[in-house]
């Protein structure tokens, strides 16, 4: 069980244009998900908390009107890039805490975006 | 979130016990203290967590010193697929990753 999925699981795109990445809870319920990035050699910097039915929070020195996070459902939040450019490249990484134990958070596989 | 301190990193031979360190001295009473692990390119992997009492679970077991300042994360009998970047995070809520231990499995 706790088991998290991301789509897609790497993602090409041109300068410019915009990127939806998918995170899913797959067997529980998630009333939180976590967004983080990861630069090579690097740890997992938080980038927001995402609550469903309401705004995600972000982590200072986050644009939120560069990094979009809709959280529509319990199973469901989704992270846009828009108008990424090369250095928005990185390793995306998403975390869901199970409704039911709160301590518990498991993450998924990651995105991996690179912009030419 | 408590800020953590952990080795860079530690090597072990394979079969033998691994005992990764982490301090925690500014702990709260609410933070529990987690323990994830990365590969490369792959999402962390939960490993263990625990309040106050020791925990083993089926990959780990972690102990929690009785001030809670500092615990360790013992891998019994270590294997090649145990290399990985080791996270010890004390907290309550969302997840501060530090730089964690590069634990290196020698055959």
């Amino acid at each position: 069980g706790a088991v998290v999925s991301q789509h897609p699981s790497w993602v090409i795109c041109k300068s410019g244009t915009s990127v939806k990445i998918e995170c899913r809870s797959l067997d529980f319920q998630a009333t939180t998900m976590f967004w983080y990035r990861q630069f090579p050699k690097q740890s997992l910097m938080l980038m927001a908390t995402s609550n469903e039915g309401s705004k995600a929070t972000y982590e200072q020195g986050v644009e939120k009107d560069k990094f979009l996070i809709n959280h529509a459902s319990l199973t469901l939040s989704t992270l846009t890039v828009t108008s990424a450019h090369p250095e928005d490249s990185s390793f995306y990484i998403c975390s869901a805490r199970d409704l039911l134990a709160y301590n518990e958070q498991f993450f998924g596989p990651g995105t991996r975006l690179t912009v030419l | 979130d408590a800020k953590t301190t952990q080795p860079n990193s530690m090597e072990s031979n394979e079969e033998e016990p691994v005992h990764l360190p982490c301090n925690h001295s500014t702990i709260s009473g609410t933070d529990y203290i987690h323990w994830y692990r990365q590969l490369p390119s792959q999402g962390p992997e939960y490993v263990i967590h625990g309040l106050t009492s020791n925990v083993n679970n089926r990959m780990a077991s972690l102990a929690i010193a009785e001030d809670r300042k500092s615990s360790t994360l013992i891998l019994h009998r270590a294997t090649l697929r145990d290399a990985a970047v080791y996270y010890c995070l004390a907290a309550w809520g969302k997840l501060t990753f530090g730089q964690g231990t590069i634990l290196t499995v020698h055959p």
